[in-house]
């Protein structure tokens, strides 16, 4: 089964930050790539789908980037409100498997 | 609005059974594949099970491959997790969570998420 790799698994940052969360395959899985948000307490909401198309209603500051292996989550000025834990999860085909989360906390 | 609520959670021995139950509105149920996904206490996602949306085609994790099935009703607009000869190890809250395009695609809609506790 293709593995997912997160890093980092957690990060501080301040407000303003650009912060980049990466998330690499074991193998090409195309642009079968989605990210979620999951705040403390909440259930988890899709950001990103297609490695780089985000969802509606999801704020553009939130972009993501790659194809085949390597991947990228940006947050280009963080905010307060995006304190949560970030999973990438591929869906080219079973299993759907998530990375093991990067956890961002605001300095 | 769109929506998707489950049910069915609880404490149980290990060795017992429980069937989770998830329902849908504000969508054509019928027209999109449906997940099972699970988070341990303190834990990262784990996705569980798909089934697709005629029910043809259905895949699991090997975590919980043979003990659970995933099924549907698409006249009652119900996803069910039938979970066998539990272990404390799937002790977790279940989510029930929907493709955003038909099946084989992201998760854009997710419930609200019911606990199974396990115990020894």
């Amino acid at each position: 089964d293709t593995l997912m790799t997160q890093s980092p698994s957690s990060l501080s940052a301040s407000v303003g930050d650009r912060v980049i969360i990466t998330c690499r395959a074991s193998e090409d899985i195309s642009n079968y790539l989605a990210w979620y948000q999951q705040k403390p307490g909440k259930v988890p909401k899709l950001l990103i789908y297609a490695a780089s198309t985000l969802q509606s209603g999801v704020p553009s500051r939130f972009s993501g980037s790659g194809s085949g292996t390597d991947f990228t989550l940006t947050i280009s000025s963080l905010q307060p409100e995006d304190l949560a834990t970030y999973y990438c999860q591929k869906y080219d085909s079973a299993p759907w498997t998530f990375g093991q989360g990067t956890k961002v906390e605001i300095k | 609005q769109v929506q998707l609520v489950e049910s069915g959670g609880g404490v149980v021995q290990s060795g017992r059974s429980l069937r989770l139950s998830c329902t849908a509105s504000g969508f054509t149920f019928r027209s999109y594949g449906m997940h099972w996904v699970r988070q341990a206490p303190g834990k990262g996602l784990e996705w569980v099970a798909v089934i697709s949306y005629d029910g043809s085609n259905k895949y699991y994790a090997d975590s919980v491959k043979g003990r659970f099935t995933i099924s549907r009703d698409n006249s009652k607009n119900t996803l069910y997790l039938q979970m066998n000869s539990l272990r404390t190890e799937d002790t977790a809250v279940y989510y029930c969570a929907k493709d955003r395009a038909g099946y084989g695609d992201a998760f854009d809609i997710w419930g609200q998420g019911t606990m199974v506790s396990v115990s020894s």
